[in-house]
């Protein structure tokens, strides 16, 4: 089976300029996360997708930052406009339901010049 | 709102001997799931080992096991026969089993790397 898929792998870009990572989750999963891991605050969920919707975005650190899942087989994270500081890994994870675990995508690496 | 401590930075180990690493939590829940993760160089965040609340026993998988000690709030993971392979950052993390917007979501600590020498 394909597990979670994202995409970029890596992705360097200018400051001021937006930024769009893309996540597939594994078939049949209700639900999906984006997580950012940087090394002073280490991994935050940052928004959290039931059936599409979401259902936790406090973790989301400011406007510039927003994510939806159109369908069931993919989400965007995209910052607009993108600052050094959101230099980061950032993971999307899926799971079949909430009590179940969460599978993690490879993580796309993000660096804000 | 939870917690979760992992007072060991680095830890290293021998090949073939055994290392724990620690984990504490901080909830106010009854009902809870705890998990370790591991993290290679690669950065791929590979499950190792769930454990429920609800459940005494101990939850092992193959040469990983857990301690969980639950009143005193504790989930310790131990390696046997510790491979190169191992070699890794490991998150410990928790989950509440009750319902509302923080269910599914997980609390991570910061991670403990751990070293293995040939």
């Amino acid at each position: 089976d394909a597990g979670v898929i994202q995409s970029p792998r890596h992705e360097v870009t200018e400051m001021g300029q937006e930024v769009t990572l893309r996540c597939k989750p594994i078939s049949g999963h209700d639900y999906l996360f984006w997580y950012r891991q940087t090394m002073m605050r280490g991994l935050e969920l940052l928004i959290y997708f039931n059936n599409n919707v979401p259902i936790d975005d406090s973790g989301m650190p400011e406007d510039r930052f927003s994510a939806k899942m159109p369908n069931a087989s993919f989400s965007t994270l995209k910052i607009q406009p993108s600052e050094p500081r959101d230099s980061a890994v950032y993971f999307c994870a899926s799971s079949l339901r909430a009590d179940q675990p969460q599978h993690f995508g490879d993580g796309t690496r993000l660096s804000i010049l | 709102a939870q917690t979760v401590t992992q007072s060991q930075p680095e830890m290293s180990v021998q090949e073939a001997e055994t290392v724990t690493l620690s984990c504490t939590y901080d909830t106010s829940e009854s009902d809870y799931y705890l998990f370790w993760y591991k993290q290679p160089p690669s950065r791929q965040m590979i499950l190792v080992i769930r454990q429920e609340a609800y459940k005494q026993q101990n939850a092992t998988e193959n040469r990983f096991s857990v301690n969980f000690q639950k009143a005193a709030k504790s989930f310790s993971l131990k390696i046997s026969d510790s491979q190169l392979g191992d070699a890794a950052m490991y998150f410990c993390a928790y989950r509440s089993a009750f319902g509302g917007t923080s269910y599914g979501k997980l609390t991570f600590g910061q991670g403990t790397i751990l070293t293995v020498h040939p």
